[in-house]
């Protein structure tokens, strides 16, 4: 099955990039999501079918997908940004549903 | 505006059994897949089961798999999970999960409930 890797921790300065990654090989093949998870919160979808967003979610999140890595950006990073970011696939060879491991950013 | 809210939640002993159920508003809960995924405490987000649009068909984690029961009823709006012979490794915080697939082709989770939090131990 699916092992979605994702680096456990991005720290970023206010106002610059963030960049999560999800690998996995040939995860280009496959279509890939991203949730948002405040602390003491559900999560939410920021970004869906690779690179779309979902209303209300702002244009500073953004999304790719290529060869063996997914890529989360967060551009202009706001401190309201902190927070755990997971990726998810659906494993068509087991019909099951596989999230990555989690990233927490953290905006120094 | 959707809404999930679980309940049934609570405490159980190894081996015991629990209910969870989901109350689905907001949208049209017959067109939607639903699934729970969990979160053990500290720990990263799992999917657990899921059932499509009428509930004909269902798939279930292999951790799970001949444990649990997920079932739903498009008349009252609600999602069940049925869960037996529950262990230690089932304390997590369960999520009811909406799906759009059959409107979107995407498997994706687009709404979440707040979760109903089961503790197994002794």
């Amino acid at each position: 099955s699916y092992v979605l890797t994702q680096p456990p921790s991005v720290s970023v300065a206010p106002g610059k990039t963030a960049r999560i990654t999800c690998a996995e090989n040939n995860i280009g093949s496959q279509t890939v999501h991203w949730y948002q998870q405040k602390p003491g919160q559900a999560p939410v979808l920021v970004i869906y079918y690779d690179s779309d967003r979902p209303s209300g979610i702002p244009e500073r999140f953004s999304g790719s997908n290529s060869g063996s890595t997914a890529t989360l950006t967060i551009s202009g990073v706001e401190a309201g940004d902190e927070a755990e970011y997971f990726c998810q696939v659906w494993d068509n060879r087991g019909d099951h549903y596989v999230f990555g491991t989690g990233t927490t950013v953290t905006v120094l | 505006e959707v809404q999930l809210v679980e309940s049934g939640g609570g405490f159980v002993q190894p081996g015991g059994s629990l209910r969870l159920s989901c109350a689905a508003s907001g949208f049209t809960f017959s067109k939607y897949w639903m699934h729970w995924v969990r979160q053990a405490p500290g720990k990263g987000l799992v999917w657990v089961s899921r059932t499509n649009s009428d509930g004909s068909t269902t798939s279930y984690a292999d951790s799970v798999e001949g444990r649990f029961t997920m079932s739903r009823d498009n008349a009252k709006n609600t999602l069940y999970l049925e869960m037996n012979s529950l262990r230690a490794e089932d304390t997590a915080v369960y999520y009811c999960v909406r799906d759009p697939y059959d409107i979107s082709g995407y498997y994706v989770f687009d709404h979440w409930g707040q979760g109903a939090p089961v503790t197994v131990a002794s």
